[in-house]
């Protein structure tokens, strides 16, 4: 069973330019979350997302941030016109159900740096 | 709100020395789960130990023990013989079963660094 696959793993664009991660969920969770890391930094919830639906999106910033969970295919976080404050790592987690106690698996991160 | 704290911002250990990082917690949520995760040098976070707002005992999981005080709100992992490989970023986490249950809160991490 293959783990929360996140790419790309480095991603590096210029000011003004369009960033897209992609996140696969481990097989049978349908439960996606999007996590930003600044640099020496926790963890900051983002966005959740079930198929097709965004659940909670409190902590997405209002302009240029979008995210989706299509039936088929992974979730994708889109970064529009990307400014040098985007630049940090970018987790995804997932889980095959929500609650206090549910582990949410996370992948391997994608590490945006903008130039 | 939920609020994780780790007062510790790096902290050195011997090796095969016993280490407890702390990590204290707010929340008026009746359940919630607290969660420590490492984070090596290679970026990814790896889950070590879970532990259940009503769980009578305190979670282990091989030499990792999670030393759960409720009327202080405190989480705090306890890492016994400590390894070099240990050496990473350790970040507390929490998720309540009313608010946020859809979302895991950190903390600000703790670097722990192995002296050989």
């Amino acid at each position: 069973n293959a783990g929360v696959m996140q790419n790309p793993r480095h991603l590096v664009r210029r000011r003004g330019q369009e960033a897209r991660l992609r996140c696969s969920p481990m097989k049978g969770h349908s439960h996606v979350y999007w996590y930003r890391q600044l640099p020496e930094e926790g963890l900051k919830f983002m966005v959740y997302l079930q198929k097709e639906n965004i659940i909670d999106e409190s902590g997405m910033p209002k302009e240029r941030f979008s995210a989706e969970f299509p039936k088929e295919g992974p979730s994708i976080l889109r970064i529009q016109q990307v400014v040098r404050g985007d630049s940090a790592a970018y987790f995804c987690a997932s889980s095959p159900q929500t609650g206090a106690g549910t582990e949410a698996f996370f992948g391997q991160g994608t590490r945006l740096t903008v130039v | 709100a939920q609020k994780i704290t780790q007062t510790q911002p790096g902290m050195f250990v011997q090796e095969k020395e016993a280490v407890t990082l702390d990590c204290t917690y707010d929340t008026s949520d009746p359940s919630y789960g607290l969660f420590w995760y490492k984070q090596p040098s290679s970026g990814e976070m790896i889950f070590l130990i879970y532990q259940g707002s009503y769980d009578q005992q305190n979670a282990t999981e091989g030499r990792y023990s999670l030393n759960f005080q409720k009327a202080r709100k405190s989480a705090n992992l306890v890492i016994s013989a400590s390894q070099l490989g240990d050496s990473a970023m350790y970040f507390c986490a929490m998720r309540g079963i009313i608010q946020g249950a859809q979302k895991l809160v950190f903390g600000q991490g703790t670097r722990l660094t192995i002296n050989p």
